[in-house]
């Protein structure tokens, strides 16, 4: 069974500052991982995936993330914060073509300061 | 582009009334979905279609009955409303053609927010 583990509910960071949210996956096939963005009162939209390309993943909006199986990983990053990055952010797993579902994590809310 | 569309947006029920959730795609993509989001659970799976004409359970059936009316339309019903049913309810679609660039990607619609007293 698939699943993810997002770590921190909870993330603040100041404008311009690193942005760093962390997701852990389990999987039992080489997985398809996804970061998706929730803005207030919308419903999530793609980020960036991952697909067993290349393991640094761009994105939108200057967001990357790198998929690294020794660490089974999947962390999402952005070197500069902005204003408008304030939301929801959800890391999600499915394990591969043909699987249809994609299991979600709990979500990290993030916060900037200005 | 219309994309996912949901309907209503909003509904208060009484405990034990029913209701059906509206779900429609304009993208011709062959997989659907509802999922409920509550707070500190992120987005969990209720049902799903993969292809016209096939319904699964996914992770929070109970409660919950779904049809999928044609390639287009995706519908969660309601038969006995419960408390434990106050939520936001997302409808998204997948395109699943192998090769496709949006595969495997969901698109969400707005949401539905629902309210049980």
């Amino acid at each position: 069974a698939q699943s993810v583990t997002q770590l921190g509910s909870h993330v603040s960071v100041s404008e311009g500052a690193l942005v760093l949210l962390r997701c852990n996956y389990s999987s039992s096939v080489p997985p398809y991982l996804f970061w998706y963005v929730q803005y207030p009162n919308q419903g999530l939209q793609l980020l960036l995936k991952y697909t067993s390309a290349a393991t640094l993943v761009k994105g939108i909006n200057g967001f990357e993330a790198e998929f690294k199986k020794s660490e089974t990983s999947f962390h999402l990053t952005k070197p500069s914060a902005h204003m408008s990055d304030a939301a929801e952010y959800f890391c999600a797993v499915s394990e591969g073509f043909g699987n249809e579902k994609l299991t979600f994590g709990t979500g990290t809310r993030l916060t900037i300061i200005p | 582009n219309a994309g996912v569309t949901q309907t209503p947006k909003f509904q208060v029920l009484k405990t034990g009334q029913s209701m059906t959730l509206q779900c429609a795609q304009d993208m011709n993509h062959n997989s659907m979905y509802w999922y409920r989001q509550d707070p500190g659970m992120g987005l969990r799976l209720i049902y799903y279609s993969a292809s016209e004409g096939t319904t699964d359970k996914g992770e929070v059936p109970n409660g919950y009955n779904v049809s999928r009316l044609n390639k287009r339309e995706f519908s969660l019903r309601l038969e006995s409303a419960a408390p434990s049913q106050t939520s936001v309810y997302f409808c998204a679609s997948m395109k699943s053609d192998r090769g496709s660039s949006g595969a495997n990607v969901l698109t969400f619609g707005a949401g539905s927010r629902l309210t049980v007293l």
